[in-house]
């Protein structure tokens, strides 16, 4: 299977301030995507990252708030901006290829204060 | 939503005794997946099963799927303290690749 390496693992921010998360994956991958996971809940996709264009994102995100890029096959950035005590979360990269299926990144454990 | 909807919530085990969890959904599927994910860090893929089937083995795990009632269930069997850990299913809708998850069910084998 293919192996994400997602970073940082772990963070805590300032209020107002954007945290910037990196995912790289060792395989070629057809799809990337983007979750989040609020304290004690289960996932929920914020959008799918497409190479060389602007993201695909679900119902409740924006791109101002949550600008992704993916300049290549295999990695793609999440920027979490202005953010504010409820964007405390666990935020998962995934990707999926044919090949291997879904894997997924450690994740990234944010805390703003 | 598309999210699922798992039960129980939470399910608390002596070690060796098998453990039942449950997940509903509510749209056409092309798969469904089982991940399990210790102490909120990264998910670990355990089990697919896909529309057209309807039992699945690996290991200690059988999971059942029951496209009629958008229904599936994950047992693990012989159940083992490293086994604690929150469970969740996984559908892909029919035709797309991102995946929904349902709410989770919160395992804890007590040694």
């Amino acid at each position: 299977s293919a192996v994400i390496s997602q970073k940082p693992s772990r963070d805590i921010c300032q209020r107002g301030t954007s945290l910037t998360i990196q995912c790289q994956v060792d395989s070629q991958v057809t799809m990337m995507f983007w979750y989040r996971q609020q304290p004690g809940q289960s996932l929920t996709l914020i959008a799918t990252a497409n190479q060389g264009s602007e993201a695909t994102y679900e119902s409740g995100f924006v791109i101002d708030k949550f600008p992704i890029s993916r300049p290549n096959l295999t990695f793609s950035t999440l920027t979490v901006s202005n953010m504010s005590p409820e964007d405390s979360s666990i935020y998962l990269c995934s990707a999926y290829g044919q090949l291997y299926g879904y894997t997924f990144g450690s994740g990234t454990r944010l805390t703003v204060v | 939503s598309q999210q699922g909807e798992e039960d129980p919530q939470a399910l608390s085990i002596q070690e060796g005794e098998n453990a039942t969890m449950n997940c509903s959904y509510k749209t056409s599927i092309n798969n469904l997946q089982w991940y399990r994910q210790n102490s909120g860090r990264g998910l670990v893929h355990l089990i697919l099963i896909r529309s057209n089937e309807r039992e699945k083995h690996s290991g200690r795990l059988r999971v059942t799927l029951d496209t009629s009632k958008k229904s599936s269930s994950l047992l693990i069997t012989a159940s083992r303290a490293a086994d604690t850990a929150s469970y969740f299913c996984a559908t892909s809708k029919t035709g797309a690749n991102n995946l929904f998850f349902g709410t989770g069910t919160r395992l804890t084998v007590i040694p």
